[in-house]
């Protein structure tokens, strides 16, 4: 089967770095998104992979192992409107996007 | 650009009515649409891909008789929750994907509540 494991819940302070990761194991690959959705509002793109790497995008980056299949979405300078759920999504050999179940980022002062 | 826009935002509506939602992208083409479900504290289930011209690909258990999807324009799909009941009750999201790369990045739209008393 097609699964993406993310943790359920992270906390950090603002200020600080947080990573938050992202493994998947799906009936081939053909990118990685990372979203994010505050609660009660639907989900904003990020970012999109497809090659190993880092990918850097002003205070986010988002990295890539597809030999691993990994992921990781790593936020600087956190910011209390940081507070969000953090999706992954890889999209599958038949371009289906499979999702995970999200990650809740809790920002403390 | 990549802007999504869904309405109504808000609906609450009496059981047995049904129940129209627009989704267009707004500076962009999208041959291909999708319609979201999300209960609260859940993650997004997607319930059917909507293709151009052409009828949508349901998810198993999305009745399609239930949830009608109609895409056709390159800028507007609708989803009509038919002889809706309170457990319909859920925020429905859509997105559309930009350009014609099956890989490509969906954007979405801000959502729809709808409360079925």
């Amino acid at each position: 089967g097609q699964n993406i494991d993310q943790p359920t819940e992270m906390t950090a302070t603002e200020g600080a770095i947080v990573q938050i990761n992202c493994t998947y194991q799906t009936s081939g690959f053909n990118g990685l998104f990372w979203y994010q959705q505050h609660a009660g509002e639907a989900p904003t793109f990020l970012s999109y992979n497809v090659l190993d790497g880092l990918e850097e995008k002003g205070r986010f980056s988002s990295f890539l192992s597809r030999s691993k299949g990994y992921s990781y979405l790593l936020l600087k300078e956190l910011q209390m409107k940081d507070s969000a759920s953090y999706l992954c999504a890889v999209v599958d050999s038949n371009y289906q996007l499979i999702w995970g179940a999200g990650t809740k980022l809790i920002i403390k002062p | 650009g990549a802007v999504v826009s869904q309405h109504p935002s808000w609906v609450i509506c009496k059981s047995g009515t049904s129940v129209k939602i627009e989704c267009r992208s707004l500076d962009f083409q999208a041959t291909t649409m999708f319609w979201y479900r999300q209960f609260p504290k859940q993650s997004l289930m997607l319930m059917a891909t909507s293709n151009e011209g052409s009828k949508a690909t349901y998810e198993q258990g999305v009745e399609k008789d239930k949830f009608l999807i109609n895409h056709a324009s390159l800028t507007l799909s609708t989803l009509t929750v038919t002889s809706a009941h309170p457990e319909d009750s859920s925020f429905y999201i859509c997105s559309a994907r930009e350009g014609g790369l099956e890989y490509g990045t969906q954007y979405f739209g801000p959502g729809t509540r709808l409360l079925v008393l």
